[in-house]
């Protein structure tokens, strides 16, 4: 069946330092690949998605690769503000059906 | 453009009350689904719909309906609740894939719901 497996967290981190949240999944086909974000109090918004191999999405200086051969899709950024402070899922959809991570607490301080 | 629409905020329930979770989406999306996302399990899907008439079972269905007769509504029914439905509610919509659009999901603000 389709899974995605997240980093377990919390990632705490001082402002300005490199982040990446791992992120690996199972699925049979060529699934769409996403990275959602969870501000506290608030619903999931779309942080990025690729939806083939070897794209890359990127958005507020977040990226990740969609890497087939290691089944991979690894959230990074270069340098995180405390204004990053979130919970972060990785998902993958195929054919109908969203699949979630269990989601990584990142906390950021100054 | 409102997107996806949830109601109520936050409700408490006694056990054995039964209740509807509304959602509505104005983006003419066919896929809609509900999640419930409890502490260390990540979101849990539990119905979902891929277009007006048609729902299916997610991963934990038990103790919940729904049911889908116009493509913006989908509401999300529990019968009689029980202490383990304490949980937050999540609503979601997207494009199917042959709709031709992007496949991302838009999400509701969420429902958070304790039972007693």
């Amino acid at each position: 069946g389709n899974s995605v497996t997240q980093m377990e967290g919390p990632v705490t981190l001082s402002e300005e330092a490199f982040l990446t949240i791992n992120c690996t999944y199972t699925a049979t086909g060529y699934p769409s690949l996403f990275w959602y974000v969870q501000y506290p109090g608030e619903g999931l918004q779309l942080l990025l998605k690729a939806t083939k191999a070897d794209d890359k999405g990127s958005n507020k200086g977040f990226e990740a690769t969609y890497r087939k051969e290691t089944t991979s899709f690894h959230l990074e950024k270069g340098s995180v503000q405390v204004s990053d402070s979130a919970v972060y899922f990785c998902a993958l959809r195929n054919t109908d059906k969203l699949i979630f991570g269990t989601g990584t607490r990142l906390q950021v301080f100054p | 453009n409102a997107g996806v629409t949830q109601t109520p905020k936050f409700q408490v329930l006694k056990t054995g009350q039964s209740m509807t979770l509304q959602c509505a989406q104005d983006m003419n999306h066919e896929y809609m689904s509900w999640y419930r996302q409890d502490p260390g399990m990540g979101l849990r899907l539990i119905h979902y719909s891929v277009g007006a008439g048609i729902t299916d079972q997610g991963e934990v269905p038990n103790g919940y309906n729904v049911s889908r007769s116009t493509t913006e509504d989908f509401p999300l029914r529990l019968l009689s609740a029980a202490p383990s439905q304490t949980s937050v509610y999540f609503c979601a919509s997207s494009y199917s894939p042959g709709q031709g659009a992007g496949t991302e999901a838009f999400f509701g603000q969420g429902t958070r719901l304790t039972v007693v």
